[in-house]
């Protein structure tokens, strides 16, 4: 089975900055990797797909990169709405730990 | 509008039977998949398995194969997800979503809101 390694597993970051979340997995899977934002309580919400295709109706300060094992979430400048828990995910199914973002 | 509309929440005994639900409305059941998704309290998104409602072929991560059953009724646009014999390692969120097509090959694009079980004596 393919393994999904998130980091970091917290991230500290204040309203305006920019953001990196790191992906990797432990084989190659060409550019099947999506990112999704979960709020507490919520269902989580599709980002990213296919690595850097934006979703509709998701801001432009999110971008995704990468191929094979290695991968970016990238938010540009954070806003409020943006603290919350992200997760990558091979398009099969698993899913990296998480990485909750927080305000600092 | 597309949407996935799951069952309400659970609170059963350990060693009882369960079969949550998830509905499909806005789109050709049939034509996408349906995975299952584990988040136990405080943790993070487990893949259990997935279906093809249009044919019920199953296919089941290795953790959950044998624990879990998935199933469909194309008739009512529904999924399941049933446990014959439930622990308390069971309580949990469960959601289900669907898979995307074309670029968005097996992204999960909808997500129903969640079915809550808990299980305790």
């Amino acid at each position: 089975d393919i393994q999904m390694t998130q980091s970091p597993s917290t991230l500290s970051a204040s309203v305006g900055d920019r953001v990196t979340i790191t992906c990797r997995a432990s084989q190659s899977i060409s550019s099947w990797l999506a990112w999704y934002q979960q709020k507490p309580g919520k269902a989580p919400k599709l980002l990213i797909y296919k690595a850097s295709s934006l979703e509709s109706g998701v801001p432009s300060r999110f971008s995704g990169s990468g191929s094979g094992t290695e991968f970016t979430l990238t938010i540009s400048s954070l806003q409020p709405d943006d603290f919350a828990t992200y997760y990558c995910q091979h398009h099969q199914g698993t899913f990296g730990q998480g990485t909750k973002l927080e305000i600092k | 509008e597309v949407q996935l509309v799951q069952s309400g929440a659970e609170v059963k005994k350990p060693g009882e039977s369960l079969r949550i639900s998830c509905k499909g409305s806005g789109y050709s059941f049939t034509s996408y998949w349906i995975s299952w998704v584990r988040q136990m309290p405080g943790k993070g998104l487990e893949w259990m398995g997935r279906i093809d409602p249009s044919d019920s072929y199953t296919n089941y991560s290795p953790s959950f194969q044998g624990h879990v059953t998935i199933s469909a009724d194309k008739s009512i646009s529904t999924a399941y997800l049933q446990w014959s014999s439930l622990k308390a390692s069971d309580t949990a969120m469960y959601y289900c979503a669907r898979h995307g097509r074309d670029d968005r090959q097996d992204a999960f694009d909808i997500w129903g809101q969640g079915t809550m079980v808990t299980v305790s004596s």
